[in-house]
């Protein structure tokens, strides 16, 4: 039973053109999430999260947009670089039982 | 400034084999995880240690035992190795357990059990 889910294996975009991942979630109880970037080889680093009170947060090229009533949240990148070409994932904290749920991940390539 | 170090990078068992995967991080954070990565699956929490001398259960926590040894180190032990074991490792750390908590994590230990 997956609680969170990144139903995009994978995704390509043009260099300088909008990224836009998606990942869905079923538990109400999540109210935190974050995305991570995984490169080759290394571990994932943190990339930027949402409290569910917010509906957006933003951090320069990414932007995070939280819809509740939907379940949603999408991470866009403006404008992707191909240094941005990693693996994505993302992550809901349950307030219920104080553990965070990974989603499967999606790898965005970048094309020059 | 190395962060969250994993030792071993790789590894190959046989099955019935036992080992330990060795977690260190030097942020001074309180609490450290075991996640493994398989294809498909995402990240899966093995255990946690919220705190020194605390540890839990993860969503996986079958055929692995934990010992948080100290405040740096935290380590994840197959006690006898089966294929289903075959993943990718991941260990990491934060300030603190709960929401907002960044979780900076290790290089990841490539395991195969044959």
């Amino acid at each position: 039973d997956q609680q969170v889910k990144q139903n995009s294996p994978s995704l390509s975009v043009q260099e300088g053109r909008i990224s836009i991942l998606n990942c869905d979630y079923t538990n109400s109880m999540f109210d935190y999430f974050l995305w991570y970037k995984k490169y080759p080889a290394e571990g994932p680093t943190f990339l930027i999260s949402i409290s569910s009170i917010k509906d957006k947060n933003e951090d320069g090229r990414f932007t995070v947009f939280l819809n509740k009533s939907a379940k949603h949240l999408s991470l866009h990148i403006v404008p992707s670089q191909p240094g941005d070409s990693a693996v994505y994932f993302c992550a809901a904290f349950n307030s219920g039982t104080y553990k965070y749920i990974f989603g499967t991940g999606t790898r965005l390539k970048v094309l020059a | 400034n190395a962060g969250v170090t994993q030792t071993p990078k790789f590894q190959v068992l046989k099955t019935g084999q036992s080992m330990t995967l060795q977690c260190a991080q030097d942020m001074n954070h309180n609490s450290m995880y075991w996640y493994r990565q398989d294809p498909g699956m995402g990240l899966r929490l093995i255990y946690y240690s919220a705190s020194e001398g605390t540890t839990d259960k993860g969503e996986v926590p079958n055929g692995y035992n934990v010992s948080r040894l100290n405040k740096r180190e935290f380590s994840l032990r197959l006690e006898s190795a089966a294929p289903s074991q075959t993943s990718v490792y991941f260990c990491a750390s934060s300030e603190a357990w709960g929401a907002g908590d960044i979780q900076y994590f290790g290089a990841g230990t490539r395991l195969s059990v044959l």
